[in-house]
């Protein structure tokens, strides 16, 4: 079955330490996406990729970085420079056409103890 | 740039009853408009879009959304819900030439509404 696939659905991390999260699609995609979700703010852009060794900062880039050297797998790394990591994180791909619908993934949720 | 607002940040119905929830929108041009679904937990479901064309839109469900272009609204409609809808509804709003007319599309998501269903 074709799918985005998001490793680990939960994860804790102690203040200071860097986490990555991972994302994998085998949709064929060209375009990957990471949103943060916050209760009652809805989903904010973290960072964008339209294909591959290329990637653009979303709204809320700062204390987060990402790589994007395979087309299936655009990995996000919180960083300890992020000041309130705790959210949950939500992945997305689409086609990268204009009017392509954007499909997500099932979300990790980050908790710093 | 494109906004989107969702006034209600929680709706209760009771099971069987219709639901409308309402979105608002804020672009320039007619833009994409999109309705996704999100259980507790999970990732987000997409319902429905509108790129063009018919303005009364049929989506998974049972679920349909009528594009008003002199209200900015994308209204989300279904006329009997079950307690199985019970989820967080958001609509999302896109640049048919994309972010800065790049041709890559950039969401803007409303903040969302809670559904609940009551027995």
């Amino acid at each position: 079955d074709g799918g985005i696939t998001q490793s680990p659905k939960y994860l804790f991390r102690k203040e200071g330490q860097n986490v990555t999260l991972s994302c994998e699609q085998n949709l064929n995609h060209d375009a990957m996406y990471w949103y943060r979700q916050d209760p009652g703010q809805g989903l904010r852009l973290i960072y964008y990729s339209q294909i591959v060794n290329d990637f653009q900062k979303g709204d809320i880039a700062e204390g987060y970085s990402v790589s994007r050297e395979k087309k299936e797998s655009f990995p996000l790394t919180v960083t300890s420079a992020q000041k309130n990591p705790t959210a949950f994180y939500l992945c997305a791909s689409s086609p990268g056409q204009t009017t392509d619908t954007q499909y997500f993934g099932p979300g990790t949720r980050l908790t710093v103890l | 740039a494109q906004s989107v607002t969702q006034p209600d940040i929680h709706i209760t119905v009771s099971e069987g009853a219709s639901l409308e929830l309402r979105c608002n929108y804020s672009y320039g041009a007619t833009p994409y408009l999109f309705w996704y679904v999100q259980s507790p937990g999970q990732g987000l479901q997409l319902l429905l879009k509108y790129f063009s064309g018919d303005t009364l839109v049929q989506g998974i469900k049972g679920f349909e959304a009528e594009f008003k272009r002199s209200q900015s609204s994308f209204n989300l409609r279904k006329p009997s819900v079950p307690w199985s809808d019970a989820a967080e509804y958001f609509c999302a709003v896109g640049a048919p030439k994309g972010y800065l007319n790049t041709g890559f599309q950039k969401l803007v998501f409303g903040t969302g509404t809670r559904l609940l269903v009551s027995p």
